[in-house]
Parts: structure tokens; sequence; C-alpha cells
């Protein structure tokens, strides 16, 4: 089955704590990327990848890293979390950038 | 940076009617608008997507409109179902770069 998954699901962590989110696809796809939703903010994007080893600033980079090592894969990374990043997290692939893109289950994060 | 504003941000229709939802971007260089719906507690999903070099694109009842001169695109949902509510989302897109706008609450009272 084509999709996106995302581990964990729901994290609840303390301020400072290095965190890693997974993201992986089975699709194929070139292109890969990371939001975070809030009410009344919609989606921002945080970074984005366009192949392996390419990735780039979206709306919302700091305090996130990313890394995109192999095609199907794009970890997002809070080296040292706070509380204003409690957030829900989706993670999203598309063959390209100007494609439709495939959103994963999300993953509710609370940092304490 | 681009900008993508939305509105409404809710809208309440009686099952039947017909919905609109309006979006403008700042970035003249945005080339490619997808429209999301989100249901309750779930991801997005696309619905609907327009190219900057077509004016209207239709599937069924849902419709997109884009005037690029204006820098304004519209989704259009006619006979409208309870099925249909849900968060709509537009979005402008240049180079893999996604702006959001900040969605519109769509109600369908039965």
């Amino acid at each position: 089955e084509a999709q996106v998954t995302q581990n964990p699901r729901y994290l609840i962590t303390v301020t400072g704590k290095k965190l890693t989110v997974t993201c992986s696809q089975n699709m194929n796809h070139e292109y890969m990327s990371w939001y975070r939703q809030d009410p009344g903010l919609g989606l921002r994007q945080i970074y984005y990848s366009m192949n392996v080893e390419v990735t780039d600033k979206g709306d919302v980079p700091e305090g996130y890293k990313v890394s995109r090592k192999e095609k199907r894969n794009f970890p997002l990374i809070l080296e040292s979390p706070s509380p204003n990043q409690t957030s829900l997290y989706f993670c999203a692939s598309s063959f390209f950038g100007e494609d439709t893109q495939y959103f994963g289950p999300g993953t509710r994060l609370t940092v304490l | 940076g681009e900008n993508v504003e939305q509105h409404p941000s809710t809208l309440s229709v009686q099952e039947g009617d017909s919905a609109v939802i309006k979006c403008t971007y700042s970035d003249s260089a945005s080339n490619y608008f997808p429209w999301y719906k989100q249901e309750l507690g779930k991801r997005p999903q696309l619905i609907i997507d327009i190219r900057s070099n077509v004016g209207e694109k239709k599937d069924q009842r849902i419709a997109v409109t884009l005037n690029k001169t204006a820098k304004h695109f519209s989704l259009h949902i006619t006979e409208t179902q309870p099925e249909d509510s849900a968060v709509y989302f537009c979005a402008a897109s240049n180079t893999g770069k996604l702006i959001f706008g900040q969605g519109t609450t769509l109600q369908v009272k039965p």
C-alpha cells in the first residue's frame, strides 16, 4: 500500500530533550516536506527536500533540523525543544514540488 | 516572501447551496495552486489543483479559478452535501516552497 508513515504519532516531552520524528514514504517520491499545524495559523512549511542530500528552509525553520540521506526517509530533528514547538506535525511527499502531496497521519507533539 | 490570504475563515451553507472560498497570493512567481480538504482528526488531502497556465479547472462539483493578474484564486463547490463539511486550505507554490492559507471551516447544514 502506497503511504507516508510518521513515528511517533503522539509524544510528550520536556524542554531541551532532543527528539526525532521519523517520516518514511514508499512511493519513490523525490520531494518531501514537513509542516506544522496550529489553530488559526493553518499549515506552515518547516523544511522541504527536492531530492537526496538537498534540503531547503520553508516558512518556519527556526529550531528544527532535517536530513535526507535516503530517498524514502526525511526525519525532523528538534535539538532543544521548547514549549512553542508544541504542535501537530505533518510530513508529506510527492513526485516533485508542484504536484499532489500525500500527507502522513500526523504527530502530535507536546513540549512541557 | 510569499503570503497567502484566505477568506472567509468560516462558512455555513445549506445543503444544496454553493460555497465559494477565496485566496490571494503575493508572489507573482507562484505557479501552482492546490486546494486541500482536512476532515476532523485526519490528514489534509488534495481535492483539486491548478497551474499558472490554466484559468479554470473542474472536477465534478468542484471547480477552481485563477486570475494571475489579480493574484487571486477561488474554490467553488456546487450542490454542497453534509460530507463536504471540513476545513479547506488553499496554497501557493514556487519551486517547492508551499505557503498555505489560514483555512476555511465549511459547515454544510442538512
